[in-house]
């Protein structure tokens, strides 16, 4: 079983719609979960942190937190054709500062 | 400002050559960390700085050397290279702490090797 999980898509939605990125983890002492966006041929850029059992928002973006499940999903409000990437699911577990990446999931939204 | 900026963004070499990957950031972050990126895989971890000293080295080949000569600063010495190592290498940095460790990424050196 992997570390972290994701479906690798494409996940193709309409212009406006909303995205709904999923990530499960197997480590129950994981404590710190990102999600990065990648471009083709660019770096990873941070779009949310969550921590603790919720959800987080930020603009679009909402960030949905179950420890108990153990998942961690990103959803895109009013989806861009800009949002067409590569979302990369990443965990810290303890203390270790060691990212461990999903192997992330392609989103195309379509005009 | 949350800027990590590296240096060559692309590099051709030789299999017999030496170069270096430099890396820099001015956030005060006291973590820094080399990643390597093949196409349409996730980044995979080389080597972890913190204060300063190496505190994990991921079982990479001897032909990477990382240094680490200033808090702000972030080398990746390569020699004797092979073809497969041809990636994206991108640097990242981070403060220290719990729930303070968003790594931020920099743009990366895109490496060839021939």
């Amino acid at each position: 079983q992997k570390e972290v999980e994701q479906n690798s898509g494409p996940l193709s939605v309409p212009e406006g719609a909303i995205a709904s990125l999923n990530c499960t983890y197997s480590d129950r002492g994981s404590q710190s979960f990102f999600w990065y966006r990648q471009y083709s041929g660019k770096s990873p850029e941070l779009i949310m942190s969550i921590y603790s059992n919720g959800d987080k928002e930020d603009g679009r973006f909402t960030a949905q937190l179950n420890k108990a499940s153990q998942y961690v999903s990103l959803l895109i409000r009013d989806s861009q054709p800009s949002d067409s990437a590569t979302y990369l699911c990443a965990v810290i577990k303890d203390s270790s500062y060691k990212l461990i990446f999903g192997s992330g999931t392609r989103l195309l939204v379509r005009p | 400002d949350t800027e990590v900026t590296q240096t060559p963004k692309h590099l051709v070499m030789g299999m017999t050559n030496k170069k270096s990957l430099k890396c820099e950031q001015h956030m005060g972050h006291r973590a820094m960390y080399w990643y390597k990126q093949k196409a349409k895989k996730p980044p995979e971890l080389m080597f972890v700085y913190s204060y300063e000293k190496l505190s994990i080295n991921e079982s990479v080949p001897s032909r990477f050397s990382p240094e680490c000569p200033n808090s702000s600063l972030l080398n990746l010495h390569l020699h004797a290279l092979q073809p497969e190592d041809s990636a994206l290498y991108l640097c990242a940095s981070s403060p220290l702490g719990a729930g303070q460790e968003t790594q931020y990424f920099g743009p990366g050196t895109r490496l060839l090797v021939l």
